[in-house]
């Protein structure tokens, strides 16, 4: 399986926008890039996936770098909620999560 | 709340002795998947269903784990022998889509196993 490489924790301040990278060199020509977050004490939630182009919903944006080694999530403005464990994940099937990312949101 | 539920949200047991839990999916979801997780990991994918089929286990699920899921709705997820190393998070999730690579998997809450 492809490997994802993420920083264990990262901090931003309340209001600013937070670029949280992810690492993915071996990725394959059909591996779908899908960002979950895990709030304290919750099962983890859906944020965004992409294969090749950037993509935005209402929560995040995804940048993918044009190689597709590697990809960005964008939180625009971080808030206290956005405290959360994010992963970076890479499918073709089953979803193997990593560690992830810690993200502190400093008020 | 129509979301995915799981029960029970704690569960203490002694080594040897046999756990159930259970995982009511999102209505009319037609895949169910079951991870588990400790402290500081991400989940690790166990098995899962589409339908009331079995369609993948993984390493990780010994022979003391088995899972069901009669009549493609709600799931149960039984551990046989409990050990101390079972002691984890439980988590299920559910998804509707025709393309694995691409489905939103949606997570309950997740069933915390203490062996003692």
């Amino acid at each position: 399986d492809a490997k994802t490489t993420q920083p264990n924790s990262m901090e931003s301040n309340e209001e600013e926008p937070v670029h949280l990278p992810c690492n993915h060199s071996t990725i394959s020509g059909t591996d779908y890039i899908h960002w979950y977050r895990q709030l304290p004490s919750q099962g983890p939630e859906y944020v965004i996936h992409g294969l090749t182009s950037n993509v935005n919903n209402r929560m995040a944006s995804l940048a993918i770098a044009e190689d597709r080694k590697s990809s960005t999530l964008i939180l625009h403005r971080a808030t206290l909620r956005d405290a959360a464990v994010y992963y970076c994940i890479l499918r073709t099937g089953d979803m193997r999560f990593g560690a992830g990312t810690r993200l502190t949101v400093k008020p | 709340d129509t979301g995915v539920s799981q029960d029970p949200r704690h569960k203490i047991t002694k080594r040897g002795q046999n756990v159930t839990f259970r995982c009511d999916p999102i209505s009319e979801h037609n895949r169910l998947y079951w991870y588990r997780q400790t402290l500081g990991q991400g989940p690790e994918f166990l098995t899962y269903f589409q339908n009331e089929a079995q369609l993948e286990k993984s390493r990780l699920l010994s022979d003391r784990f088995s899972a069901e899921r009669p009549k493609g709705s709600f799931s149960t997820l039984e551990i046989q022998r409990t050990e101390q190393g079972d002691s984890a998070m439980y988590l299920c999730a559910s998804s509707l889509a025709a393309d694995r690579r691409t489905d939103t998997q949606y997570f309950g809450p997740g069933t915390r196993l203490t062996v003692l």
